[in-house]
């Protein structure tokens, strides 16, 4: 068990670029979250997985990003067209099926600087 | 829309000393809170509250939830530098179904000086 693991871990791309990140979950673990996070504040919640179904997503996710998790196992988060209000750490996390579903590990993050 | 507030935003003490951090929520669909550590990177995990008034206790961590009156204080005694991160509360609610996710207040900036 590595852990969640994320990458890039860093991406400076120019304004109007498409970006795209990953995330490995904890192997045994079916629920899968991806979080915002800026400067000073906590994490924002982006949407929410369980196995390969998108259960939830929030209203801050605009048309310009996309979430999958193809298989059920990693997961992807797109944003298109970059703005600079895109800038910002983007948080994977996975929690378990059952025992302590609420008990999310994290990723390190993807640091996203949009120029 | 779920509401989770921390204070104080930032607190500077020295080593020894004794710090308690709030955290308030309003929420529809309580099922638990969370306390999380976050220094440079991820969050890690502290605490899961889910009954009023039991204290959950890690080393010289601990944390009480009040579900009457919607807040928890997370208390760490004997304050060490390795204690300097920001201490963020989390709420978790149910969305309908088995849907929940953790909505998070700001954090509390704890910074230890020796």
């Amino acid at each position: 068990d590595t852990g969640v693991s994320q990458n890039p871990r860093h991406k400076i791309t120019k304004r109007g670029q498409n970006v795209t990140f990953r995330c490995d979950p904890i192997s045994e673990h079916n629920r899968l979250y991806w979080y915002r996070q800026t400067l000073g504040q906590g994490p924002e919640f982006l949407t929410y997985f369980q196995n390969e179904a998108q259960l939830e997503k929030s209203r801050l996710l605009s048309d310009r990003f996309s979430a999958e998790r193809p298989k059920g196992s990693f997961s992807t988060l797109e944003i298109q067209r970059t703005e600079q209000g895109d800038s910002a750490m983007y948080l994977c996390a996975s929690s378990p099926r059952q025992i302590r579903a609420n008990v999310l590990t994290f990723g390190a993050g993807s640091r996203l600087t949009v120029l | 829309e779920d509401k989770v507030v921390q204070s104080p935003l930032s607190l500077v003490v020295h080593e020894g000393d004794t710090v308690t951090l709030n955290c308030s929520y309003e929420v529809t669909n309580f099922r638990s809170l969370l306390w999380y550590k976050q220094e440079k990177k991820a969050p890690t995990f502290l605490f899961m509250l889910t009954s009023s008034g039991i204290e959950k206790k890690s080393g010289r961590l601990s944390s009480i939830l009040d579900k009457k009156e919607l807040f928890s204080i997370l208390n760490i005694t004997a304050t060490q530098t390795g204690d300097s991160a920001v201490y963020l509360c989390a709420v978790e609610a149910s969305s309908g179904g088995s849907n929940y996710k953790l909505t998070f207040g700001k954090g509390t900036l704890l910074t230890v000086n020796p």
